[in-house]
């Protein structure tokens, strides 16, 4: 089965250094996600893309977050500077265009900031 | 605007008994409706899915259908399995906005022996 994958699956660093979280989506897909998950605020949309294309960025704090589709392979998602209120674990998912789609969601990237 | 709700968990059941998990959904258009699990360290998996009114998404025991005049999609199973213990999550599709999702705040189940 064609899965998505991320990459680090685990990450701890130090306050204030830059975080960077990969994610190869299926291949074929054309639509791309960035989740984050905590106990608090549950499942969380930072950022979406079609056809590579940024179309919502909106649940994502500016100043530090970026995302990016450098190619139809690889997605990825920045923090800079982090934080600690910014660990959680941090989902990607793929998908086709059309709204009976399916997102496919890789394992996450657990991320601590101490 | 669009939203999900679910029932509160956690939901503890003994092996074998019947499960439902409750759904409620609103939505400004015509959505479609999934049904996600997460088992513990792992990302959630698409469990079943609906994608219009009375269709019945069946998969592993468990169905749900979707129901547009109680704005419903309600996960049910015969007979639950330890191996069932798991999150589970409910969704809806905007057809118009792109793909975007919408899950409720997820439903724990533990299946006792």
């Amino acid at each position: 089965d064609a899965r998505v994958t991320q990459t680090p699956r685990h990450k701890v660093t130090e306050m204030g250094q830059e975080v960077t979280m990969r994610c190869q989506p299926i291949l074929g897909h054309n639509t791309v996600f960035w989740y984050r998950q905590t106990m608090m605020q549950g499942l969380e949309l930072l950022a979406y893309f079609r056809n590579r294309a940024p179309l919502d960025d909106s649940g994502m704090p500016k100043d530090r977050f970026s995302a990016e589709m450098p190619d139809a392979t690889l997605a990825t998602l920045k923090i800079q500077p982090s934080e600690p209120r910014d660990s959680a674990v941090y989902f990607c998912a793929s998908g086709l265009v059309g709204g009976e789609q399916p997102q496919h969601f890789g394992d996450g990237t657990r991320l601590s900031i101490l | 605007g669009n939203s999900v709700t679910q029932m509160e968990g956690p939901v503890t059941l003994s092996e074998e008994a019947f499960l439902t998990i409750n759904c409620t959904y609103t939505a400004t258009g015509y959505p479609s409706l999934f049904w996600y699990v997460q088992y513990p360290g792992e990302g959630l998996q698409l469990l079943l899915k609906a994608t219009k009114a009375d269709d019945k998404g069946s998969n592993k025991g468990f169905e749900a259908t979707y129901r547009k005049e109680t704005t419903s999609f309600h996960l049910e199973k015969g007979s639950v399995q330890v191996s069932d213990s798991a999150v589970y999550f409910c969704a809806l599709s905007d057809h118009i906005n792109f793909n975007k999702f919408y899950f409720g705040s997820g439903t724990k189940l533990n299946v006792k022996p």
